[in-house]
């Protein structure tokens, strides 16, 4: 089946500094990849839609200042969360449409960001 | 707006006996609905799916959901329930195939040996 990574799976960083996290899909090509945020006990909120070659599209009330998306090629999504502050810390989630009749989307393992 | 409802935030089953996570939704058209479980600290892992056909829907790990119409409900449900199935489960929504993909608020499922 598709297998979506992401890299690292877990990170923690000091107050101000920026964070990468990459979400790559393996064996097939993605043109629409979405990011996810997941508090503690949480359900998943969708923080943005990125497309490959243009913009990504962010839900109301992420800050894309913030959340700097880049989805430069097909296989490859990268979430930059610039000057992260402690209320950052958050398990984010991507996801990848394969495409096909239903589109479906294969979800990455996730990555634990604790900002100190 | 499409949403989709876990009414319940926990449930608790003995080893060995049938189990139902439920899961109603909302939406303006013919839903797609999925159901993912989620281990500590790791993604979703893709159980089953409803998009057409067949209403009773088998899944992973020995897992199946009903689509009911009238209801507007896709309840989880497991036979004979394992200790291992012990872990967070999402109930999911989407409209079309370009639509986004709206979670449900989760249910902790806990097996008791």
């Amino acid at each position: 089946g598709a297998v979506v990574s992401q890299h690292p799976s877990w990170v923690i960083c000091k107050s101000g500094t920026s964070v990468k996290i990459e979400c790559r899909s393996l064996d097939f090509q993605a043109t629409t990849m979405f990011w996810y945020r997941q508090f503690p006990k949480q359900s998943l909120m969708l923080m943005a839609t990125s497309n490959e070659g243009s913009k990504a599209t962010y839900e109301q009330g992420v800050e894309k200042d913030k959340f700097l998306i880049n989805h430069a090629s097909l296989t490859l999504s990268t979430l930059t969360v610039t000057s992260a502050h402690p209320e950052d810390s958050s398990f984010y989630i991507c996801s990848a449409e394969a495409g096909g009749p239903y589109n479906e989307q294969f979800f990455g393992p996730g990555t634990r960001l604790t900002v100190l | 707006a499409q949403s989709v409802a876990q009414p319940e935030d926990q449930v608790n089953v003995a080893e060995g006996n049938p189990l139902t996570v439920k899961c109603t939704y909302s939406v303006s058209g013919n839903p797609y609905l999925f159901w993912y479980v989620q281990y500590p600290n790791r993604g979703l892992q893709f159980l089953l799916k409803y998009i057409t056909g067949d209403n009773l829907v088998k899944g992973s790990y020995g897992f199946e959901a009903e689509f009911n119409k009238s209801q507007t409900s896709f309840h989880l449900k497991k036979p004979s329930a394992l200790v291992s199935d012990s872990a967070l489960y999402f109930c999911a929504v989407r409209v079309s195939s370009a639509s986004k993909i709206i979670f449900g608020s989760g249910t902790r499922l806990s097996i008791r040996p």
